[in-house]
């Protein structure tokens, strides 16, 4: 079984530059999240989608912060302008459950690391 | 709200020595408490889960928890540690919200 896909691996950038980061979850998982994980610290959640639905994004700093998942698949993550405190690990995981049912397990990606300068 | 602490930042044991690494939670309800591990520059693997039933699971790599439901701690444990153990440990808890990670415990082992 393919696992969750993320792209890049790696990004440095200008503070004030965009970026965008993809994420391909494992194949009929209906729920994805969006985490950042700041050195020295533990995943923090972002976003969550249920399908092609926001459940949660009450922590996404939605001034600078986007993200989409159309037909319900793949997702993006877009932050622009970046802010050098944006440099962090951006974590994508899938979990089977649908919304309302209790998590079993969220499979994680490798990870985007992202270098604002 | 729910919260994961878990009190020590780093810890160095000595290949075949023994590990346990603390998790204290905090949430309203029943709680799904997970053990993850994160190697440089990858992605967290799980390690074990709990959801009901024997306190006491057992996980990959020779990994096993117990949940102390008194003590809202949720403990990893390994009996014998190796080299390709070092690594950042996350617990988490969730059940019907999305996962709350820990801040980590980074785990070195040496000769």
């Amino acid at each position: 079984e393919a696992g969750v896909a993320q792209s890049p691996r790696y990004k440095i950038i200008e503070k004030r530059q965009s970026v965008a980061f993809w994420c391909n979850p494992i194949s009929g998982h209906a729920t994805l999240y969006w985490y950042q994980q700041i050195l020295g610290q533990g995943p923090k959640l972002l976003i969550q989608f249920q399908n092609n639905g926001v459940v949660d994004d009450s922590q996404l700093p939605k001034d600078r912060f986007s993200a989409e998942r159309l037909k319900g698949v793949d997702s993006t993550l877009k932050i622009q302008p970046a802010k050098l405190e944006d440099s962090a690990v951006y974590l994508c995981a899938s979990s089977l459950p649908p919304r309302g049912s209790f998590n079993t397990e969220a499979f994680f990606g490798q990870g985007t690391r992202l270098t604002v300068v | 709200a729910q919260s994961v602490t878990q009190p020590d930042i780093h810890i160095t044991v000595s290949e075949g020595a023994s590990l346990e690494l603390r998790c204290n939670y905090s949430y309203g309800a029943t709680p799904y408490l997970f053990w993850y591990v994160q190697s440089p520059g990858q992605g967290l693997q799980l390690l074990l889960k709990y959801f009901s039933g024997d306190t006491l699971v057992q996980g990959i790599k020779g990994f096993e928890a117990e949940f102390k439901r008194s003590q809202s701690s949720f403990n990893l444990r390994k009996p014998s540690v190796h080299w390709s153990d070092a690594a950042e440990y996350f617990c988490a808890v969730g059940a019907s919200t999305p996962l709350v990670f820990g801040k980590g415990t980074r785990l070195s082992v040496i000769a």
